[in-house]
């Protein structure tokens, strides 16, 4: 009963590091997003994906890239990290748009950059 | 702009206390509001409201969806330190990805 997982949990990096979160969800869902969490801003929209092999910005994707080769699985990329990049961010899926349901979200990674 | 507004921003209370969470919205082609938990990890899903009037209730937890005013409220009765979280509102338009979240309600619940 995973539901989504997260990899790593936790990961400190130098300004201009470059690493890939992991997310992959076993619920065969459509959707999954990319979201970071800071004090005081909520859960800000990354990147999202509609489905296998399509990707698409969201509200705050400057720094960031993604890729969905697998349905199961959403990586988020950070070529060359920055200060402003440390935050918690969290992976999510949903089964599609038109149905309501949920999001199910994972456990976070929360990422330092020094 | 779509947007989720919650208030309060923070709020501590007592055990046994009741309270009551706030969460306006303005969404585009409006489907639904969700409540949502979050501890120290991942928000948890609690209640999704579509309908206007309709209480969703689980054990000490309810919620209620306004549509005409644009609002929804969480409500918590006899309140628990296990209670004590981030609770996130956000709320979805129709065929549409967007989840869109407030910035949540810290609750803080003292023995």
């Amino acid at each position: 009963n995973a539901g989504v997982t997260q990899t790593p949990k936790f990961r400190v990096l130098k300004t201009g590091q470059s690493m890939t979160l992991l997310c992959a969800q076993d619920m065969n869902h459509e959707y999954m997003y990319w979201y970071r969490q800071d004090p005081g801003m909520g859960l800000r929209l990354i990147h999202y994906s509609v489905g296998e092999g399509t990707t698409a910005k969201g509200e705050v994707p400057d720094g960031y890239n993604v890729s969905r080769l697998k349905k199961q699985n959403f990586l988020l990329g950070l070529e060359s990290a920055a200060p402003s990049q440390t935050s918690v961010y969290f992976c999510a899926s949903s089964r599609d748009a038109e149905s309501n349901q949920p999001q199910h979200f994972g456990d976070g990674t929360r990422l330092s950059i020094l | 702009e779509d947007k989720v507004v919650q208030s309060p921003l923070s709020l501590v209370v007592h055990e046994g206390d009741t309270v009551t969470l706030n969460c306006s919205y303005e969404v585009t082609n409006f489907r639904s509001l969700l409540w949502y938990k979050q501890e120290k990890k991942a928000p948890t899903f609690l209640f999704m409201l579509t309908s206007s009037g309709i209480e969703k209730k689980s054990g000490r937890l309810s919620s209620i969806l306004d549509k005409k005013e644009l609002f929804s409220i969480l409500n918590i009765t006899a309140t628990q330190t296990g209670d004590s979280a981030v609770y996130l509102c956000a709320g979805k338009g129709g065929g549409t990805y967007k989840y869109i979240f407030g910035t949540g309600t810290r609750l803080k619940v003292l023995a």
